[in-house]
């Protein structure tokens, strides 16, 4: 079934810095969701996207509904400590014009680690 | 706090065991769903249930059985399981109807098992 490729699979950068990363699909997709899971937690949501090129801010946290809509980025300013996890995408296929159910595709997640 | 919880929340079981995880939402959502993660691998969906109907079954052996007695909760029973089904179970909720939300889900914080 359809897969999205997140890059980088991990990150080790240093406190303050700022963080990139982003997700690609072969196919269109009408929703982007961004979830950070914590060790021993599950993933929690971030930031939802809805419409080709939205820009929407969370904080520290900006993330992006790719024009193509078959991409969709992550960036963390400042980082901090606490900012440590796992990072996936997620996002809903659009085929044949439909909506593909309730299923959500995920990508294989981004660990981010940061040096105090 | 997601407003999903599961029980338990680590679970050591042997082959030949029968073990049941259980997952109740307080969101109002009316569909249900079933993940495993797995270390390095994207989420993989199990089942869905959506207005306690099983939509999806993504061809899980029939040592794993999925119950949904009620939109709030959600059963995989477990029985002679293999030390590869040791991993991570995550339960998620959504909103079942089309709408801008619905496709946001929302994760309780995992089952560890470990099968011996």
């Amino acid at each position: 079934g359809q897969q999205l490729n997140q890059s980088p699979q991990s990150m080790f950068i240093q406190e303050g810095e700022d963080v990139s990363m982003n997700c690609t699909s072969s196919s269109i997709f009408n929703t982007w969701l961004w979830y950070k899971q914590d060790p021993g937690e599950g993933p929690v949501l971030l930031i939802a996207l809805y419409k080709a090129g939205e820009l929407t801010s969370n904080g520290r946290l900006t993330a992006q509904f790719g024009i193509t809509r078959k991409d969709s980025f992550l960036n963390i300013s400042a980082s901090i400590p606490s900012d440590v996890g796992i990072y996936f995408c997620a996002g809903k296929e659009v085929l044949l014009g439909l909506e593909y159910g309730n299923k959500l595709v995920f990508g294989a997640g981004t660990i981010l680690r940061v040096k105090s | 706090e997601t407003g999903v919880t599961q029980t338990p929340r680590h679970l050591v079981m042997g082959m030949t065991n029968k073990k049941s995880l259980k997952c109740e939402q307080h969101l109002g959502h009316n569909a249900m769903y079933w993940y495993k993660q797995s270390a390095k691998k994207p989420l993989e969906l199990m089942f869905v249930y959506s207005l306690e109907e099983r939509v999806e079954n993504n061809s899980v052996p029939s040592r794993f059985s999925p119950e949904c007695p009620n939109s709030s909760h959600l059963f995989l029973h477990l029985h002679t399981l293999q030390p590869e089904d040791s991993a991570l179970y995550l339960c998620a909720s959504s909103q079942a109807l089309p709408g801008q939300g619905s496709n946001i889900q929302y994760f309780g914080a995992g089952t560890r098992l470990s099968v011996l």
